[in-house]
């Protein structure tokens, strides 16, 4: 049962206009949310996190938003550039544990 | 700092074959875990380690074993190779304390495995 899910396997977005990833999730005992980025043939780097008792959090071109009622989130990239053409995870954390539970990923692609 | 370093990069094994894959961290983090990598499945958890001498299962613990000897190393053992085994691996470690915002997580760049 896939407890962390990102429903858009794919996203194209033009150059400098808004992407917009989404993540759902299903366990309400998640107390921290995490976005990753993938390059082909690299590790997943991390972009930005947030709290579950917080709902927005923001950092450069970065905004992540959590609306807990609707056990969701979603990352803002604004403006979009080409070099944010990767695969982005969504991953949430147990409270009182380590691991992380990831989604399944969205390939997003900026367009010139 | 070499961070989390993962060998080899890429192996072929024949089915029923067993290997390691490695997993260094000069980081002297305590939480050190391995995910592998699936189309459409995102990352899933095999095994993880919260200190030496410490193990746990993931999610998808079958075919595979861990042991942790060292703070600085992780193997991952496959003993019997399976097609379903096919996947990119990754190792990951953390600091147990709160690591910031990014729970501190560095992941190795990955394994690719193919098992024919």
């Amino acid at each position: 049962d896939q407890q962390v899910k990102q429903n858009s396997p794919s996203l194209s977005v033009q150059e400098g206009r808004i992407s917009i990833l989404n993540c759902d999730y299903t366990n309400s005992m998640f107390d921290y949310f995490l976005w990753y980025k993938k390059y082909p043939a690299e590790g997943p780097t991390f972009l930005i996190s947030i709290s579950s008792i917080k709902d927005k959090n923001e950092d450069g071109r970065f905004t992540v938003f959590l609306n807990k009622s609707a056990k969701h989130l979603s990352l803002h990239i604004v403006p979009s550039q080409p070099g944010d053409s990767a695969v982005y995870f969504c991953a949430a954390k147990f409270q009182g544990a380590q691991k992380l539970v990831f989604g399944q990923g969205t390939r997003l692609t900026i367009n010139p | 700092n070499a961070g989390v370093t993962q060998t080899p990069k890429f192996q072929v094994l024949k089915t029923g074959q067993s290997m390691t894959l490695q997993c260094a961290q000069d980081m002297n983090h305590e939480y050190m875990s391995w995910y592998r990598q699936d189309p459409g499945m995102g990352l899933r958890l095999i095994h993880y380690s919260v200190g030496a001498g410490i193990t746990d299962q993931g999610e998808v613990p079958n075919g595979y074993n861990v042991s942790r000897s060292t703070t600085e190393d992780f193997p991952l053992r496959l003993l019997s190779a399976a097609p379903s085994q096919t996947s990119v691996y990754f190792c990951a470690s953390r600091s147990q304390g709160p690591g910031g915002a990014n729970y501190g997580y560095t992941f190795g760049s990955g394994t690719r495995l193919t098992v024919v």
